[in-house]
């Protein structure tokens, strides 16, 4: 299953909404997750299960869709906000991340 | 707290092998699924393998299968990525990481090590 994302990169000022997409090439379900990646750390689980919110992620991040198409939403850009991130489907082996989207402060 | 801490990377040359150790705190192995992952400089994530934590089952991606394996030591609560015949192409940050109990995807992570395969 391939995954893709966009965009690749975006430009944001803090407290803007911005929103990244996430289409997967075949019908995955809601197995899907959201990863936020700053340089040099690990990967950090934001969102499974499409649109569940993992513990202590601040609410301003929210998850929505199924089958194919998905989105990522941040409601207001705080300025630890801005990093990579990254979607991947785990409804079927091998698991795929998407290529990533990388938000930059404008 | 859990905690995951991967070591071994290194430099190695294109052929050779190397193996990697995830030492887990704070829960045991046994009773986890742990993930591979790796990140080539400057790119995105990439899975590698999906293995319970007793070592007994393992998935691999196309891509390292019947190259990777792996293997367990329960006393020291570690599982061991065996990585054979290297590619420069696997070149990587390489992650473990811990399954969550609720859900197929992975919560905690270690900080990962880095595997260079140069001549």
């Amino acid at each position: 299953i391939q995954m893709t994302q966009s965009p690749s990169s975006l430009s944001a000022s803090l407290g803007d909404r911005v929103t990244i997409i996430c289409r997967a090439s075949h019908d995955i379900g809601d197995n899907l997750g959201w990863y936020q990646q700053k340089p040099g750390q690990a990967p950090k689980l934001l969102i499974y299960s499409a649109s569940t919110l993992q513990s202590g992620v601040p609410s301003r991040f929210s998850g929505s869709g199924s089958g194919t198409d998905f989105t990522l939403t941040i409601s207001s850009l705080q300025p630890e906000d801005f990093a990579t991130y990254f979607c991947v489907q785990d409804s079927t082996y091998p698991y795929t991340f998407a290529q990533g989207t990388k938000l930059e402060i404008k | 707290e859990v905690q995951l801490a991967e070591s071994g990377g290194g430099l190695v040359q294109p052929g050779g092998s190397l193996r990697l150790s995830c030492a887990a705190s704070g829960f045991t192995l046994r009773g986890s699924w742990i993930h591979w992952v790796r990140q080539a400089p400057g790119k995105g994530l990439v899975w590698l393998s999906r293995v319970r934590g007793n070592g007994d089952i393992a998935r691999f991606a196309d891509s390292v299968k019947g190259r990777f394996s792996v293997s367990r030591d329960y006393a020291k609560n570690t599982l061991y990525l065996q990585m054979d015949n290297l590619k420069a192409e696997d070149t990587a940050v390489y992650y473990c990481a811990r399954e969550m109990a609720t859900d197929t995807l992975f919560d905690y992570w270690g900080q990962g090590t880095l595997v260079a395969v140069s001549a």
